[in-house]
């Protein structure tokens, strides 16, 4: 069957760490994968966007990896702040022009001070 | 760039009752939106595809005729909760594809919840 999988339980690390989420799929064939943030009662903000044929990308303290050997993608966030605590969310674009996108059901992280 | 917005951000109603949600792309043009439902502590549940200028395609599972979608114009869809009960009660998000890029953008969300 086809999954999409994000750590489930909340993530807590101390401030000035490296937060790193992880994010697996099954039976799927991502065009690209995105990550997003979601604070609590808001919609998902884009941060992160990386396609099959890339390996890494990075955008400020943020990177992600996308290993499509492994169906595995991972999230960093660097010198990690108390303001990066949220939800975070990946999702698969499949290879379909309908641009849908399957969401994982995303990784909480408390950064503490 | 790239902002869209939702209105109401939150809406109270009585069973029976139809409530319609707006979602506009606010500085670019989206011939692409999509509707999503969230229930609390889960994902984004794509309920539907909006396509400017034609009928919208349902994810399985998803009444048509109780989800009512239309997409009028390039930076304007609409989602209209029909007969509405209190099981339909959720956080409905819209997004919309930026036109030339990879990308979704979406909206803040409207809290529904029905009595």
């Amino acid at each position: 069957s086809q999954k999409i999988e994000q750590n489930s339980e909340a993530l807590n690390i101390q401030e000035g760490k490296t937060a790193t989420l992880t994010c697996n799929y099954t039976n799927y064939s991502p065009a690209y994968l995105q990550w997003y943030r979601q604070d609590p009662g808001r919609g998902p903000v884009f941060l992160l966007l990386i396609r099959e044929n890339e390996k890494e990308k990075r955008k400020e303290r943020l990177k992600v990896t996308f290993d499509t050997t492994l169906k595995q993608s991972l999230f960093h966030i660097t010198a990690s702040q108390p303001a990066d605590s949220a939800t975070y969310l990946c999702a698969l674009r499949l290879r379909s022009n309908t641009g849908k996108l399957i969401f994982g059901q995303g990784t909480t992280l408390q950064v503490k001070p | 760039g790239a902002v869209v917005s939702q209105h109401p951000s939150w809406v109270i109603c009585k069973s029976g009752t139809s409530v319609k949600i707006e979602c506009r792309s606010l500085d670019f043009q989206a011939t692409t939106m999509f509707w999503y439902r969230q229930f609390p502590k889960q994902s984004l549940m794509l309920m539907a595809t909006s396509n400017e200028g034609s009928k919208a395609t349902y994810e399985q599972g998803v009444e048509k005729d109780k989800f009512l979608i239309n997409h009028a114009s390039l930076t304007l869809s609409t989602l209209t909760v029909t007969s509405a009960h209190p099981e339909d009660s959720s956080f409905y998000i819209c997004s919309a594809h930026k036109t030339g890029t990879d990308t979704q953008y979406f909206g803040p969300g409207t809290r529904l919840t029905v009595l």
